[in-house]
């Protein structure tokens, strides 16, 4: 069974400095991964998403995560923090047949 | 543009009660999913749909039923509400021709059972 395990269930930062949000996953296949972000009272936005081309993705708002096979990871990054980044951040990965299992969320605190 | 809209956002039931909640996508989407979410969890999957008239179940679907009767329509029925389904309910649709990370969420349905 795949599973992704997010690693901190609360991260603070200042604004500007790094964000890291770690993810690592379980998969006995190839995995195709994803990093969502959800604001308060809000649904799911996708970020960005893995799928066996580039290791390191590129997704919306400046973030963007490596997948790295010898790790089983697939951390989110950040360089510089915004105020408008508190949000709740959830992995995933893709079981097949268009379903996802998420990882538990990790909530980034920005102070300024 | 209205994407996945979801109806109620709030209700509190007493536990016995039922009710449904609404889900419509104005996207012609064939992919249809209900998520619960809970406090320190991530999202799991309580039933999905592939098409009108086609539905199976997720990871957790007991004390839940579902129908397709139209492309556009995936409401969730409650039967029996117990405090254990107190959680924020997710709606979300995709297209045949996307993967499930393109799916377009709703701005979820917060249920208390007491």
């Amino acid at each position: 069974a795949q599973s992704v395990t997010q690693l901190g269930s609360h991260v603070s930062v200042s604004e500007g400095a790094l964000v890291l949000l770690r993810c690592n996953y379980s998969s006995s296949v190839p995995p195709y991964l994803f990093w969502y972000v959800q604001y308060p009272n809000q649904g799911l936005q996708l970020l960005l998403k893995y799928t066996s081309a580039a290791t390191l993705v590129k997704g919306i708002n400046g973030f963007e995560a490596e997948f790295k096979k010898s790790e089983t990871s697939f951390h989110l990054t950040k360089p510089s923090a915004h105020m408008s980044d508190a949000a709740e951040y959830f992995c995933a990965v893709s079981t097949g047949f268009q379903k996802l299992v998420f990882g538990t969320g990790t909530r980034l605190l920005v102070s300024p | 543009n209205a994407g996945v809209t979801q109806t109620p956002k709030f209700r509190i039931l007493k536990i016995g009660q039922s009710m449904t909640l609404q889900c419509t996508q104005d996207m012609n989407h064939n992919y249809m999913y209900w998520y619960r979410q809970d406090p320190g969890m991530g999202l799991k999957l309580i039933y999905y749909s592939v098409g009108a008239g086609i539905t199976d179940k997720g990871e957790v679907p007991n004390g839940y039923n579902v129908s397709r009767s139209t492309t556009e329509d995936f409401p969730l029925r409650l039967e029996l509400a117990a405090p254990s389904q107190t959680s924020v309910y997710f709606c979300a649709s995709s297209s045949l021709s996307g993967t499930p990370e393109d799916a377009f969420f709703g701005q979820g349905t917060r249920l208390t059972v007491v």
